[in-house]
């Protein structure tokens, strides 16, 4: 697979742990905030989405916290399996969708 | 499989040169949008396009345009070309509901273009 950036943040977890991906965003009004995922040589894939009247929202095996008063996101990813290596962008909407540069989760069997 | 097809996967031209870049988005989506991807600048938008108008632009420069066509598709022209246009060029799509994007973008595989 190809690279998408060797220059990112990284994450390095055991298998079976649970992961914290932090995310700073700049725009106080961004009304929307996802998550993606990016696997090598692929497109990001939408994993979880929170809007700004909420704190926390839950998927499966995924949730994101929403802290508007520091302008922070995280992602938490629990029983982390190798599977879920990849690069993990936050992005949020305003007008249109502008993406945070991404942090990379490395996972250990 | 995200249903947007993107191509050429890769492309490899020279400095000055014209390039042409195809997305078909997902069936019914009646938005795209074009992503560059370079190592250094994460994913920046360039332009969004709504049922063939542009809808919203976003760093894409001047040598670089885009069109939406009546069946949808798009395609983003990147002319007199330099070699920091090298990256990647990811197309997506998305659902409007009531002329507003959900937030969900529905991303292809992407184009990678060098250019040397």
């Amino acid at each position: 697979g190809e690279s998408v950036g060797l220059h990112l943040p990284t994450l390095s977890v055991q298998e079976g742990d649970n992961s914290i991906i932090n995310c700073a965003y700049s725009n106080s009004a961004s009304d929307y905030f996802i998550w993606y995922k990016q696997e090598s040589g692929k497109g990001p894939q939408f994993i979880i989405d929170i809007r700004s009247n909420m704190d926390k929202r839950q998927g499966q095996r995924v949730t994101v916290l929403l802290n508007k008063t520091v302008k922070h996101l995280s992602l938490q990813i629990a029983a982390t399996q190798p599977g879920d290596s990849a690069v993990y962008f936050c992005a949020e909407s305003y007008s249109t969708l502008t993406f945070g540069k991404g942090t990379m989760l490395l996972v250990s069997p | 499989d995200s249903g947007v097809t993107q191509t050429p996967k890769h492309l490899i031209t020279a400095t000055g040169q014209r390039v042409t870049l195809r997305c078909s988005p997902r069936s019914g989506d009646l938005s795209v949008y074009w992503y560059q991807q370079s190592l250094d600048q994460g994913l920046q938008f360039l332009i969004q396009y709504y049922n063939g108008e542009e809808r919203a632009k976003g760093n894409i420069l001047e040598r670089f345009s885009a069109q939406q066509f009546p069946d949808l598709h798009s395609e983003l022209n990147l002319s007199s070309l330099e070699l920091g246009d090298s990256a990647l060029y990811f197309c997506a799509s998305s659902v409007e509901v009531g002329g507003f994007n959900t937030g969900e973008l529905f991303f292809g595989e992407g184009s990678r273009l060098t250019v040397l």
